[in-house]
């Protein structure tokens, strides 16, 4: 069974700094592109930023480029998004969810698999 | 690209067939897929490339569409569809999903 597990989130600061993780099991995680999707409350769904199974492949949301890093660590079947200089406006549940791309190096451009989340709180 | 659905809420009672639109702002080559989502839950594929249908969704969701306009189609909506649906994009290295439609009981 395919099972995504995130966490890592909690309340910082503004200015402050985060580190979310995503834990896979249930399927070939270093053969997988992985995916950071975030959902303001009461709000819709924003893409983040993607990586290939080799790391050789990182997108960011323009918006977001510069201050979040994401990075995997196929040994551990886990996929980590860094995120600096917080803002308010950053406060979300952010899910990661994989790509299901069965070939290394092409993309499904789109979603299968989801974890529940993890909720980044961004408040003075 | 901006993806926008239509409409934004839609009210509906069970057994209706009900369409939910999705406009691309520019021409996507068909990277198009639907996502069902509940109060404090993950989003759940429903309809990947426009059109197929994941594995495990019923039939009666059905996706289709080209170009810039696509469409998801609830043939006869049931009690457990009355969700917010969202539809996704993949362009030139970019995600985007549309805003949602909340589809409720009538």
């Amino acid at each position: 069974e395919v099972q995504l597990v995130e966490s890592g989130g909690g309340p910082v600061k503004p200015g402050g700094s985060l580190r979310l993780s995503c834990a896979a099991s249930g399927f070939s995680f270093s053969s997988s592109n992985m995916n950071w999707v975030r959902q303001a409350p009461g709000k819709g769904l924003e893409w983040v930023s993607s990586i290939s199974p080799t790391s050789d492949s990182i997108y960011y949301a323009d918006s977001l480029r510069g201050r979040f890093t994401i990075s995997r660590d196929n040994a551990k079947n886990t996929v980590y998004l860094h995120m600096d200089n917080l803002r308010a406006e950053d406060t979300a549940v952010y899910y990661c969810a994989r790509d299901p791309a069965l070939t290394t190096g092409t993309w499904a451009y789109y979603f299968d698999y989801w974890g529940q989340g993890t909720l980044v709180t961004v408040s003075s | 690209i901006q993806m926008t659905q239509s409409p934004s809420t839609l009210s509906a009672s069970v057994g209706e067939r009900v369409t939910i639109t999705c406009r691309a702002s520019e021409y996507i080559s068909g990277w198009l897929a639907w996502y069902q989502q509940k109060p404090g839950k993950a989003p759940k594929l429903l309809i990947y490339k426009a059109s197929s249908l994941q594995s495990g969704v019923p039939s009666r969701f059905s996706g289709s569409g080209s170009g810039t306009e696509f469409s998801l189609t609830i043939s006869s909506l049931q009690p457990d569809d009355f969700a917010t649906y969202y539809c996704q994009q993949y362009n030139s290295y970019s995600w985007t999903f549309g805003q949602g439609t909340k589809v409720e009981i009538k």
